[in-house]
């Protein structure tokens, strides 16, 4: 077990609708990314928080939005969800940008 | 063009046979370079790092030509726990984010 938890494990929603995904990071890890991987893909970098900021973003609307707290717990936020959302989201935690990244177990999320 | 390209696979193979995987990144400022093992509906999990001189961890070689910009896994002697998804991926950008490659399924 890498100690990264993320929650809930699957989530059915409706198009149209808001999701919160959440992710406790590994003890002693500020840095959080989340990565979405579609079925037969490979994960792809949503974005990065650092000590509570966004360190870095990839080619995804603002739609997907994330917040990192104070202890370093993480959520990823889906506004106005499209049938294309339905994936496999990953949280990874790191003590730094620099070191192994860990893959939480990941939210499996369904849009119909 | 994809950043990370691997072999599509499938591969099946038999049990002590020797299988190589092979990638192409195309950003030439990647700055780290990984294999990732990822069991079916599991998350992705670090098998090994790649290094210019390259590597190895017991039955696991890999190697990278920055050059060429060409990455390689070879897995000797195929055990049936072996069998998964193999996840070429490079590091990049000042978040050093993950990349990674559409994966090689693998079946001993």
């Amino acid at each position: 077990e890498t100690g990264v938890t993320q929650s809930p494990t699957h989530l059915i929603k409706t198009r149209g609708q808001q999701v919160t995904l959440r992710c406790s990071s590994q003890s002693g890890h500020n840095t959080v990314s989340w990565y979405q991987q579609a079925l037969g893909q490979g994960p792809q970098f949503i974005f990065q928080y650092y000590r509570e900021e966004e360190n870095g973003r990839g080619n995804f609307p603002p739609r997907f939005s994330g917040l990192q707290f104070p202890n370093y717990s993480s959520e990823l936020n889906v506004n106005a969800l499209e049938l294309d959302d339905s994936a496999l989201y990953l949280c990874a935690s790191s003590s730094d940008s620099y070191t192994e990244a860990f893959f939480g177990q990941g939210t499996r999320l369904t849009v119909v | 063009r994809k950043e990370v390209e691997q072999d599509p696979g499938p591969f099946n193979v038999p049990e002590g046979a020797t299988v190589a995987f092979n990638c192409t990144y195309s950003n030439s400022a990647s700055q780290s370079f990984f294999w990732y093992r990822q069991d079916c509906r599991k998350e992705p999990k670090l098998l090994m790092s790649v290094y210019s001189s390259g590597n190895e961890d017991g039955r696991f070689t890999a190697q990278l030509n920055r050059a060429s910009q060409y990455i390689s896994l070879l897995i000797r002697d195929s055990k049936l726990s072996d069998s998964a998804t193999y996840l070429c991926v490079v590091s990049s950008g000042s978040a050093r984010q993950l990349t990674f490659g559409s994966g090689t399924q693998l079946t001993v």
